[in-house]
């Protein structure tokens, strides 16, 4: 699985949108772009996740470059509850296999009033 | 529905103790995996089951263990326990061992393990 970094942290006002940056510059032509979150003291959540396009939820959207080496997750319009640990990762997805997620560190997201 | 559920919610041991965690996936998944979060660090994989058999191992010592049970339960076994091992324990379910878009992984909300 291609390796992902991310900024160790990041704070974002209430109200405003929130843009979680992650390179993935050597991501293959066959891995997805996934993205979980941690709040405090629970276990991880499930956000979003895409190949190539930009994808959008409920929750919030993916922009992956052209080139795939990067991509962002946006909050449009953060609140507190969103104040989490955010997780980009790259898999392959392969039916069959054990379908493990390796975390990094992710970005500590903390939003203010 | 209910969501994953794990018990106990805490636990405290003591060094060369053994512990057992507990995991209900959520109805109609019958894929159970484990992790471990040290304080700090993101959840590494421990174990997939899928119908009752083991497909998948991380890292981790033979003092771990687990299975899974007809109803897709599953326990997670830790021998002659150490300080290192203190940390959360995740259990997540899916519908199929495999990884594809409709896949997902829920995550329970983790017994925390205290290894005195």
């Amino acid at each position: 699985d291609a390796k992902t970094t991310q900024p160790t942290s990041m704070d974002c006002a209430e109200g405003r949108a929130a843009n979680l940056p992650c390179n993935h510059s050597t991501i293959s032509g066959n891995e997805y772009v996934y993205w979980y979150r941690q709040i405090h003291s629970q276990g991880p959540q499930y956000i979003i996740h895409g190949l190539k396009n930009n994808e959008t939820n409920e929750m919030a959207s993916l922009i992956i470059t052209e080139d795939r080496k990067s991509s962002t997750l946006i909050l449009p319009h953060a609140t507190l509850r969103d104040t989490a640990v955010y997780y980009c990762i790259v898999r392959v997805p392969a039916a069959g296999t054990a379908s493990k997620l390796t975390f990094g560190t992710g970005t500590r997201l903390q939003v203010t009033l | 529905d209910a969501g994953v559920t794990q018990s106990p919610t805490h636990l405290i041991k003591t060094r060369g103790q053994h512990v057992t965690l507990r995991c209900s996936p959520i109805s109609g998944h019958k894929s159970v995996s484990w992790y471990q979060q040290v304080l700090g660090q993101g959840p590494q994989f421990i174990f997939q089951y899928y119908e009752k058999e083991e497909r998948g191992r991380g890292n981790f010592p033979d003092r771990f263990s687990a299975r899974q049970f007809p109803n897709y339960s599953s326990e997670l076994n830790v021998n002659a326990l150490l300080l290192g091992d203190s940390a959360l324990y995740l259990c997540a379910s899916s519908w199929t061992s495999g990884w594809g878009s409709y896949n997902e992984q829920f995550f329970g909300p983790g017994t925390r393990l205290t290894v005195l």
